[in-house]
């Protein structure tokens, strides 16, 4: 079936940048989000990119889509302390289906 | 205010008694869906609907059920809540135009 993958653990130092990366297997997937979860928190939308985009940017958040290798990332630029915490890719699938499937999550530590 | 809401936020209850976690959204959204989020596990879709009356299963629907009779509200019923239905659980509504957006989540312990 459909996957979606993420590392599991990313550090950096304040000031530098973060890359998350996501890789996931549906070729027909239309929509590909960003999600951020803070201890005990919900699930906050940092941003999304439709599959025939292949770059979004957003304030200090750009996304790059490589659909032919089915390759998501996030890139955060200038990484604060504020910024830890656990980082979701999800990949929504074709349009007349409703399924929508998580990466495991990548936990960035953010050092002073 | 656009939102997603949920209700309760937090409860606790014994195996075998009935529970719905209510959800309701006011953007006029046409898709809604449940997950479940649970350590380990990650988020793991449960049911979704694409209209009112049209519902379909998730990855993981067993011992639930879900209604959508209108447009803003999305219940999720535990008709016989075991305690492995114990975990985080949030209601989500995406736009046409593709944003999601999810709710507060809801804490359930089943003892």
């Amino acid at each position: 079936g459909e996957d979606v993958e993420q590392s599991l653990f990313l550090s950096v130092r304040e000031g530098d940048s973060s890359v998350i990366n996501c890789t996931y297997t549906d070729s027909s997937s239309t929509y590909l989000y960003w999600y951020k979860q803070e201890p005990g928190a919900g699930l906050q939308l940092l941003t999304y990119i439709f599959s025939n985009m292949d770059m979004k940017q957003d304030q200090r958040l750009t996304v790059l889509l490589n659909k032919k290798d089915k390759h998501l990332s996030l890139r955060i630029a200038d990484t604060q302390t504020g910024d830890s915490a656990i980082y979701f890719c999800a990949e929504f699938g074709s349009s007349n289906t409703g399924k929508l499937i998580f990466g495991q999550g990548t936990t960035l530590q953010v050092k002073p | 205010e656009a939102q997603v809401t949920q209700n309760p936020r937090y409860l606790i209850t014994v195996t075998g008694k009935k529970l719905t976690v209510t959800c309701s959204q006011n953007m006029n959204h046409e898709y809604m869906s449940w997950y479940r989020q649970d350590p380990g596990l990650g988020l793991r879709q449960i049911y979704y609907s694409m209209n009112v009356e049209v519902t379909d299963k998730g990855d993981v629907p067993e011992g639930y059920k879900v209604s959508r009779k209108e447009k803003r509200n999305f219940p999720l019923i535990l008709e016989s809540p075991s305690p492995n239905q114990t975990s985080l659980y949030f209601c989500a509504s995406r736009s046409g135009d593709g944003e999601l957006f999810f709710g507060e989540g809801s804490r359930l312990t089943v003892l």
